[in-house]
């Protein structure tokens, strides 16, 4: 079942900060963020592991409340680049997949 | 290293006929996963392939299929192709599946007339 994310859209200033939200109704093991700009591949952002290990490869935060099937994205300080659709992937435990949500499209204005 | 590569990059089919997509994972990635792109739907998992087999599929009808070689590349074939299969496709490796981060590839764009 597809995770739900929100917001759907959301549009900040440079130097703003993001809240981005996943949740699901299904008992989750991981959870993944990928960002895609326009007309590009997603790129990986962040996995958060069940027992609380988190993995990510940028300056950016994320929460996995396990007993809800919630993760948020936290985005500080933002800047121009950080524009694109963001999306959380989530995976079942034992499933080996990911389901994507429908994505967020972060729009950050000089 | 080099990354996942797709091929080809733009498609025009016509509907009914056949198409076959290629990924190129990252070397020593063992699993390829597909996935459908729309402005409507979002993500839409296709299946996944580890080590030459395919572990898990997605709620896409029997017309999408794909393979897996020993070289951990892989391919899916869309057959009878309809309007609606008009999307980018895009492959994502990763060493193991799962809760390994994933590595998308540019994608196929693909345009069923």
């Amino acid at each position: 079942q597809q995770p739900v994310q929100s917001p759907q859209a959301v549009i900040l200033r440079e130097g703003e900060d993001a809240v981005i939200n996943c949740s699901s109704s299904k008992a989750l093991y991981s959870v993944h963020w990928y960002r895609q700009k326009h007309g590009e591949a997603p790129v990986f952002l962040m996995i958060l592991l069940k027992g609380g290990e988190q993995k990510g490869h940028e300056k950016i935060s994320a929460s996995f409340n396990e007993k809800k099937q919630q993760s948020s994205l936290y985005l500080t300080a933002s800047q121009l680049s950080y524009s694109g659709t963001y999306f959380c992937g989530t995976e079942e435990q034992g499933a080996q997949k990911l389901v994507f949500g429908q994505g967020t499209r972060l729009t950050i204005n000089p | 290293k080099a990354g996942v590569t797709q091929t080809p990059r733009y498609l025009i089919k016509t509907r009914g006929q056949q198409v076959t997509l290629s990924c190129s994972p990252i070397s020593g990635h063992r699993s390829v996963s597909w996935y459908q792109q729309t402005p409507g739907q979002g993500l839409q998992f296709l299946f996944e392939y580890f080590s030459e087999t395919q572990r898990n599929k997605g709620n896409f009808p029997g017309r999408f299929s794909g393979r897996q070689f020993s070289n951990s590349r892989s391919e899916m074939n869309v057959s009878t192709l309809e309007l609606g299969d008009s999307a980018l496709y895009l492959c994502a490796s990763s060493y193991s599946g799962g809760a390994y981060e994933q590595y998308f590839g540019p994608g196929t764009r693909l345009t069923v007339t």
